[in-house]
């Protein structure tokens, strides 16, 4: 059973377009997160959400939107793609107060 | 602000031989130190992880020690395997690791050949 998954695991589309990205988990955790890896694999946080807060890393363009639709998932809208946008997104899940996230397999973006 | 600093990869070892990637911080207070590793397409897994200093965190034949006075948590494993072949990231957290707030260095690939 996959613990963290998304989809799709590779999408690639036209600047200017707007694309989702879904993740799912089944740990039962009640913290989500998005981060990007660029392509020298330097990982940064995007956003963390649990049911009653969203914290947005300040230099994530507002382009980008998580939204959940329940505390299982967490999708990522992103409006009017760029070129810089491409990279690998990878969603991840912990529980409040533990101390181990896990990821899911990851999404490459390219944006043509 | 806090930071993570690793070693520049790749690093290329033949099977069998001593592993060292090089892990040093910034952070206020006394963070939380973990390795991730993320194989080949795959999502990252946490590796080990120290919560205190001089903890010693270890997992799979790695080891990595919390060092405040040097600000180090090396990674080390005595043997490395061509399985071992992978991309290995140092990361901090002030509170654990589990609200967002993982701090990654900027990973190291490390490539293992038989």
């Amino acid at each position: 059973d996959t613990a963290v998954s998304q989809t799709p695991k590779y999408l690639v589309t036209q600047m200017g377009n707007d694309k989702s990205i879904k993740c799912e988990q089944n740990l039962g955790h009640d913290t989500m997160y998005w981060y990007k890896q660029d392509s020298k694999k330097f990982l940064k946080i995007m956003f963390s959400y649990n049911n009653k807060e969203l914290i947005i890393n300040e230099t994530v363009p507002n382009r980008f939107s998580p939204k959940s639709p329940d505390k299982a998932h967490l999708n990522l809208h992103i409006n009017s793609l760029e070129l810089g946008d491409s990279a690998v997104y990878f969603c991840a899940s912990s529980q409040s107060g533990g101390s181990e996230q896990f990821f899911g397999p990851g999404t490459r973006l390219t944006v043509l | 602000g806090d930071s993570v600093t690793q070693m520049e990869g790749p690093v290329t070892l033949s099977e069998e031989a001593f592993l060292t990637i090089n892990c040093t911080y910034t952070a206020t207070g006394y963070p939380s130190l973990f390795w991730y590793v993320q194989y080949p397409g795959e999502g990252l897994q946490l590796l080990l992880k120290a919560t205190k200093a001089d903890d010693k965190g270890s997992n799979k034949g790695f080891e990595a020690t919390y060092r405040k006075e040097t600000t180090s948590f090396h990674l080390e494993k005595g043997s490395v395997q061509v399985s071992d072949s992978a991309v290995y990231f140092c990361a901090l957290s002030k509170d654990g690791g589990s609200q967002g707030n993982l701090i990654f260095g900027k990973g190291t690939k490390l490539s293992v050949k038989p």
